[in-house]
């Protein structure tokens, strides 16, 4: 079946302006995690799901970032008042999430987004 | 705290075993995983081992698992210019994300 799509898989903005950043998970999985790849940082948690809610969201760098997810499938992650330090790959993941142990998450191919 | 480090950089002849090493912090991990990711894509998983395991194999990969020291490694066997790429380690964290390492450039020169 269809893996983790997202969108845009590229986005160019000026600093400044507001994105929203796109994560289909794949069919059946009540489990989705936003993540950030950076040279400097590598790839850091953002925000995880389990259906639509996010149980801790002190992942997310500061509070212009925001992530919501309706309906258990698809989720936006918002960036506000982009700043340059905000480009980077932004990988979505999903799982079958509930007590499964193993639970392997499955990546999406990223989105690249480049603050002018 | 939680933290996953390996090295940077790896180099081998095509043919030759690759050997990836990671450490980690968190001894309470019950799964620990390896990811590849080739330039400009999505990563992959490769595989994942139990922590009440001490080896793994699937085809040319072998996961080592070193509870006592915290020590993971992925060996390749026959390395190709295909697995050129970058391997990242990872456990799970407290909210069953992935806490990755650094990652390691695997170059493979024919």
């Amino acid at each position: 079946g269809a893996g983790v799509s997202q969108s845009p898989s590229n986005k160019v903005t000026e600093k400044g302006k507001d994105v929203e950043l796109r994560c289909d998970p794949i069919s059946g999985h009540t489990a989705l995690y936003w993540y950030r790849q950076s040279l400097g940082q590598g790839l850091e948690f953002l925000i995880y799901f389990q259906g639509n809610s996010a149980p801790d969201k002190s992942g997310l760098p500061s509070d212009r970032f925001s992530a919501e997810r309706t309906g258990g499938s698809v989720s936006t992650l918002t960036i506000q008042r982009t700043q340059q330090e905000d480009s980077a790959v932004y990988l979505c993941a999903s799982s079958l999430g509930g007590a499964r142990r193993t639970d392997t998450q499955y990546f999406g191919p990223g989105t690249r987004l480049t603050v002018l | 705290g939680e933290d996953v480090e390996q090295s940077l950089f790896l180099s081998v002849r095509e043919g030759d075993s690759s050997v990836i090493n990671c450490t980690y912090t968190d001894s309470s991990s019950t799964y620990l995983y390896w990811y590849k990711q080739e330039p400009g894509a999505g990563l992959q998983l490769l595989t994942y081992i139990f922590s009440n395991m001490d080896m793994k194999q699937d085809q040319r990969l072998t996961v080592l698992l070193n509870k006592k020291d915290k020590h993971l490694s992925l060996r390749i066997a026959d390395t190709q210019t295909g697995d050129s790429a970058i391997y990242f380690c990872a456990e799970k964290g407290r909210q069953g994300n992935l806490i990755f390492g650094k990652g390691t450039k695997l170059s493979v020169k024919p």
